[in-house]
């Protein structure tokens, strides 16, 4: 089930942006790139998503090759409580979140 | 708060036991998904309803049920209960039928089974 490979851990500095990258290198054309996050134990929280161009909201944007076989998170200043297990997720909407073992960032104070 | 509630928060049950588990989606979503987090398997999906109906299963126990009743609440039944089905159960919810739409989690319960 697997679509996406994401680094198992990174630490970003207060402040500064914390670039999360994600590889779906088989991601088919009608399949979106979602991205999600856990702090602590609570229940994921959506951030963003988007199929070819480039996305912002107010958490973060959504940089995606334009081959789009890789992606990534930015959060232009992260802050401590950004600390969480962030999630890379290909859908195509008619298939289930397969949610796989994300990205634990840590912001270090 | 993402609007979607789930009681109750915590539960200690015994090995052999049954219970449930009930989620309240956000006003006007349609869909309701479950899903079990464990330490050794991270977050899986078990089942989605729609508007009262079963769209879709995903790594749900034969030991498991769930449904979607008409004002659109949905409880999760887990019986014989086994040490293993220790995990926390979110809930989350969504517009449509489609993933496209981005699913809203509850807090989630945690099970304790000993």
């Amino acid at each position: 089930d697997a679509k996406t490979t994401q680094p198992t851990s990174m630490d970003c500095a207060e402040g500064r942006a914390a670039n999360l990258p994600c590889n779906h290198s088989t991601i088919s054309g009608n399949e979106y790139v979602y991205w999600y996050r856990q702090i602590h134990s609570q229940g994921p929280q959506y951030i963003i998503h988007g199929l070819k161009n480039n996305e912002t909201n107010e958490m973060a944007s959504l940089i995606i090759t334009e081959d789009r076989k890789s992606s990534t998170l930015i959060l232009p200043h992260a802050t401590l409580r950004d600390t969480a297990v962030y999630y890379c997720i290909v859908s195509d909407g008619a298939n289930n979140l397969f949610f796989g073992t994300g990205t634990r960032l840590t912001v270090i104070p | 708060d993402s609007g979607v509630t789930q009681t109750p928060k915590h539960l200690i049950t015994a090995t052999g036991q049954r219970v449930t588990l009930r989620c309240s989606p956000r006003s006007g979503d349609l869909s309701v998904y479950w899903y079990q987090q464990s330490l050794d398997q991270g977050l899986q999906f078990l089942i989605q309803y729609y508007n009262g109906e079963e769209r879709a299963k995903g790594n749900i126990l034969e030991r498991f049920s769930a449904q979607q009743f008409p004002d659109l609440h949905s409880e999760l039944n887990l019986s014989s209960l086994e040490l293993g089905d220790s995990a926390l159960y979110f809930c989350a919810s969504s517009l449509t039928i489609s993933t496209y739409n981005e699913q809203f989690f509850g807090p989630g319960t945690r099970l304790t089974v000993l």
